[in-house]
């Protein structure tokens, strides 16, 4: 079976400080994309960023990252100089390719983060 | 706005009644997935189609139904309804070829079920 797990229900940082989401998977596929997925008290799933398995080099979108650990089955979540607007529950996904085709997301059952000022 | 539409938002109804969630894709999506979000909850994967076609089943009550018709809505068909069905239902699309870009997700029809 493939599962996401976060580890992390809760998290808090102070405004402009950094905060890492832990984020690790299981799958026996080779082929596939994970995501980290922002959800807002408006309840609207907002992309954040995504990473293709195959690139081993890490994704980064302006103040988010991520480090990808193949290997480790591990794909965390950096957010640099956290603002309060970050404030969200934060999805990991992934999602498997076959025949070039998209499957169904995968999720986790999320971290809640919280930025105080 | 995503260009994913869902109507209605929000939806009351009594245990025991039907209900029929409606989903427009993002213009050229020809797959529609549909997925059921319980409070402080992740996201549960209920059904795929694609381009009218069932493509995959996941965590989906026989109680509910879905189908896309040739002009790519989507409708998700909820009967015999209980409290537990109480819960965001997101409707997303994605793109025709694996490009991996992920979903566009509309805004999500609040169900409650009283």
């Amino acid at each position: 079976a493939q599962t996401v797990t976060q580890s992390q229900p809760e998290m808090s940082v102070q405004e402009a400080e950094t905060v890492t989401l832990s984020c690790t998977y299981d799958t026996s596929e080779n082929n596939y994309y994970l995501f980290w997925y922002k959800q807002p008290p408006s309840r609207q799933m907002i992309l954040v960023i995504r990473q293709e398995a195959y690139k081993q080099q890490n994704a980064t979108e302006n103040r988010f990252s991520v480090n990808f650990q193949k290997a480790a089955k591990s794909f965390s979540l950096k957010i640099s100089d956290s603002q309060l607007g970050d404030t969200a529950m934060y999805f990991c996904a992934f999602m498997i390719l076959r025949g070039g085709s998209q499957g169904n997301l995968i999720f986790g059952k999320g971290t809640k983060l919280s930025v105080k000022p | 706005d995503s260009g994913v539409t869902q109507t209605p938002k929000h939806l009351i109804t009594a245990t025991g009644q039907r209900v029929t969630l409606r989903c427009s894709p993002r213009s050229g999506d020809l797959s529609v997935y549909w997925y059921q979000q319980s409070l402080d909850q992740g996201l549960q994967f209920l059904i795929q189609y694609y381009n009218g076609e069932e493509r995959a089943k996941g965590n989906i009550l026989e109680r509910f139904s879905a189908q896309q018709f040739p002009d790519l809505h989507s409708e998700l068909n909820l009967s015999s309804l209980e409290l537990g069905d109480s819960a965001l239902y997101f409707c997303a699309s994605s793109e025709p070829i694996g490009t991996g870009d992920g979903y566009t997700f509309g805004s999500g029809t609040r169900l409650t079920v009283v």
